[in-house]
């Protein structure tokens, strides 16, 4: 399949460990979180969502934690499989009405075997 | 239930040339999104639909790029004339009223310019 980007931030876990990919946001008035896990040649997905008023938010084997101090979102995924491996991007939500979603850079996660 | 469709996959044309994207959302889903996505970096939104209406379409290059939903389902995005920086994949999404964060991505269609 097609590469979904060259030149992203990588982070390489063993298999059966825990992984941890960190976001950074910029806009204070973001008020819902999303992270999305995009595999290679096929659209984002949605993994997890978070809004403003909660700190931390659990699924199935993925947790994401929000800091609206220092404006910092992190997504741990417990026991990282192969299937895990992809590009996983955070997005924010900034608007006053509707739906509008901004996307981070991504950060490509390679699960070792 | 079937997820987003886009057609074509891929496309390929020379610079000047025009291209058109078709997006077939989820039934039910009233807002629709087209991003486009370069290597390496995360999707652009271009615009918005609410049912038929464009809500946000601030990103989209309107000079070159034009995009329709009419009766409120199927979108079409049209780059006319394309350049070599129109290179890139377009995605487009939608989701449902009662979860709008929640966007159903399709797979996206890679235009090559040359």
């Amino acid at each position: 399949g097609e590469s979904v980007g060259l030149h992203l931030p990588t982070l390489s876990v063993q298999e059966g460990d825990n992984s941890i990919i960190n976001c950074a946001y910029s806009n204070s008035a973001s008020d819902y979180f999303i992270w999305y896990k995009q595999e290679s040649g096929k659209g984002p997905q949605f993994i997890i969502d978070i809004r403003s008023n909660m700190d931390k938010r659990q699924g199935q084997r993925v947790t994401v934690l929000l800091n609206k101090t220092v404006k910092h979102l992190s997504l741990q995924i417990a026991a990282t499989q192969p299937g895990d491996s992809a590009v996983y991007f955070c997005a924010e939500n900034r608007g006053n009405a509707g739906n509008m979603l901004t996307f981070g850079g991504g950060t490509r996660l390679m699960v070792k075997p | 239930e079937a997820g987003v469709v886009q057609s074509p996959r891929y496309k390929i044309i020379e610079k000047k040339q025009p291209v058109a994207f078709w997006c077939n959302p989820i039934s039910g889903h009233n807002t629709l999104y087209w991003y486009l996505q370069n290597l390496g970096q995360g999707p652009e939104l271009l615009i918005r639909y609410e049912n038929e209406e464009a809500v946000d379409d601030s990103q989209l290059p309107k000079d070159r790029f034009s995009a329709e939903r009419l009766k409120g389902v199927d979108s079409t995005l049209k780059i006319q004339p394309a350049e070599l920086g129109d290179s890139a994949v377009y995605l487009c999404a939608s989701s449902s009223a009662r979860r709008s964060g929640e966007l159903f991505f399709g797979e996206g269609s890679r235009l090559t310019v040359l």
